[in-house]
């Protein structure tokens, strides 16, 4: 199994409050991606990271920005949590960026937004 | 944009049954093709892939075959168990720029394996 942790693994918190999640890997791999899974809509891409100080936005990145100051590390912040944002967080990554190349990921943080 | 659509959930079994799970995507150029298992409480584990048209990745007695004419890559095992419980998804490579690929998935689709 690929080395990903994610932190907390369970979070609830109040509207208005800015949450921090954090992805951990001990697999060297140059490319992490956040996903959030909602019933119905599968995991879709919410910021994906290309190196360390590089990031981009996915195609639900409303309200979340990233930031990667280590090659081990990948934090997704809420800055002002909504309701909306009640989903469960999965961390990705990957060794290099081809189309056949494998993403593998984290355990995944349940986040709900009272 | 690229799209992938599974068959609606969710799907109970008996064991030994033969499980098909339908999957069809939209892309614009010739992605990738994944299928995801996520068992409960677990993040994804990549069970399968296919890289090109007429492909057939498998794996734990799961294939399934990337067919380009039809746009489908459907996920078959022959005799399920009670531990492939599970939720499946089907997914998509696509660029998602500065060199970077994310994956389009599908819905998942839940199943159950009854004894």
């Amino acid at each position: 199994d690929a080395g990903i942790t994610q932190s907390p693994r369970h979070k609830v918190t109040e509207t208005g409050t800015p949450v921090t999640l954090r992805c951990h890997q001990t697999e060297n791999h140059r490319y992490m991606y956040w996903y959030r899974q909602d019933p119905g809509h599968g995991l879709r891409l919410i910021h994906y990271s290309y190196g360390v100080k590089d990031t981009d936005k996915g195609e639900v990145s409303d309200g979340y920005s990233v930031s990667r100051s280590k090659t081990e590390d990948f934090l997704l912040t809420l800055e002002s949590a909504t309701s909306s944002q009640t989903s469960v967080y999965f961390c990705a990554i990957s060794e290099s960026a081809g189309a056949a190349d494998t993403q593998y990921f984290g355990p995944g943080t349940r986040l709900t937004v009272l | 944009g690229d799209s992938v659509t599974q068959m609606e959930g969710p799907v109970t079994l008996s064991e030994e049954a033969f499980l098909t799970i339908n999957c069809t995507y939209t892309a614009t150029g010739y992605p990738s093709l994944f299928w995801y298992v996520q068992y409960p409480g677990e993040g994804l584990q990549l069970l399968l892939k296919a890289t090109k048209a007429d492909d057939k990745g498998s794996n734990k007695g799961f294939e399934a075959t990337y067919r380009k004419e039809t746009t489908s890559f459907h996920l078959e095992k022959g005799s399920v168990q009670v531990s492939d419980s599970a939720v499946y998804f089907c997914a998509l490579s696509d660029r998602a720029g500065q060199g970077a690929q994310k994956l389009v998935f599908g819905q998942g689709t839940r199943l159950t394996i009854n004894p």
